[in-house]
């Protein structure tokens, strides 16, 4: 059974940094592209990163380019998202999902819980 | 970019009535486009996949259908545990972006 289970999100001033992680098991986490999903109750779902699954290709979202890294460790089953220069506008619930039916994935198939980041002063 | 946008934002139906959710997206996307069901306080979960495909697990009752630029989710005889919220997704422009509609709220009339 797939698990994806996030961790990191917390409260945090505008202009600092967090790193989510995301665990999986249950799946060969190496074989799949992972991304980055978040969701507003203002916005809705919003997409925010892809990387492949050897983990060579990236790609944002407009709004987080240059602010938001996304990246792996095979080693560990772990996905990561470094955000920095947080903003208000960056509060959410991120989840980790992985990508279905091709390298990158195009269609969301496996969810974690989420875990709520909150960007306020 | 591709727009993605839903109808109708939301709607009432009672237990064993068939509903339609509209997806369109502003340019052609093929086959490229998803659906999922999402209920409060949990992550939303893939019901439909590359327009028509049923995900495993998911039950008969609901399909999908349609290409270019407009798609449809049906729901046959609606259950008790369909009430939540549907979005759309295109993948067309994967790996650079994804897009999801703004969703469909399903509630009990």
């Amino acid at each position: 059974q797939v698990h994806l289970v996030e961790s990191g999100g917390g409260v945090v001033q505008p202009g600092r940094s967090l790193r989510l992680s995301c665990v999986a098991s249950g799946f060969t986490f190496s074989s799949y592209g992972m991304h980055w999903v978040r969701q507003t109750p203002g916005k809705g779902l919003e997409w925010v990163a892809v990387i492949s699954y050897e983990g060579s290709t990236k790609y944002y979202a407009d709004s987080v380019k240059g602010r938001f890294i996304i990246s792996r460790d095979t080693s560990k089953n772990t996905l990561y998202l470094q955000m920095n220069s947080l903003r208000v506008e960056d509060t959410a619930v991120y989840y980790c999902v992985s990508g279905g039916g091709y390298s990158f994935g195009y269609y969301f198939d496996n969810w974690g819980q989420g875990t709520l980041v909150t960007v306020s002063s | 970019d591709i727009q993605m946008t839903q109808s109708p934002s939301s709607l009432s139906a009672s237990v064993g009535d068939r509903i339609t959710i509209t997806c369109r997206a502003s340019q052609s996307i093929r086959s490229h486009l998803n659906w999922y069901q999402q209920k409060p306080g949990k992550a939303p979960k893939l019901l439909i996949y590359v327009a028509s495909s049923l995900e495993s697990g998911v039950p008969s009752r609901f399909s999908g259908s349609g290409s270019g630029t407009d798609f449809t989710l049906t729901i046959d005889s609606l259950q008790p545990e369909d009430f939540a919220t549907y979005y759309c997704q295109q993948s067309y422009t994967s790996p650079r972006m994804y897009t999801f509609g703004q969703g469909t709220k399903v509630e009990i009339k």
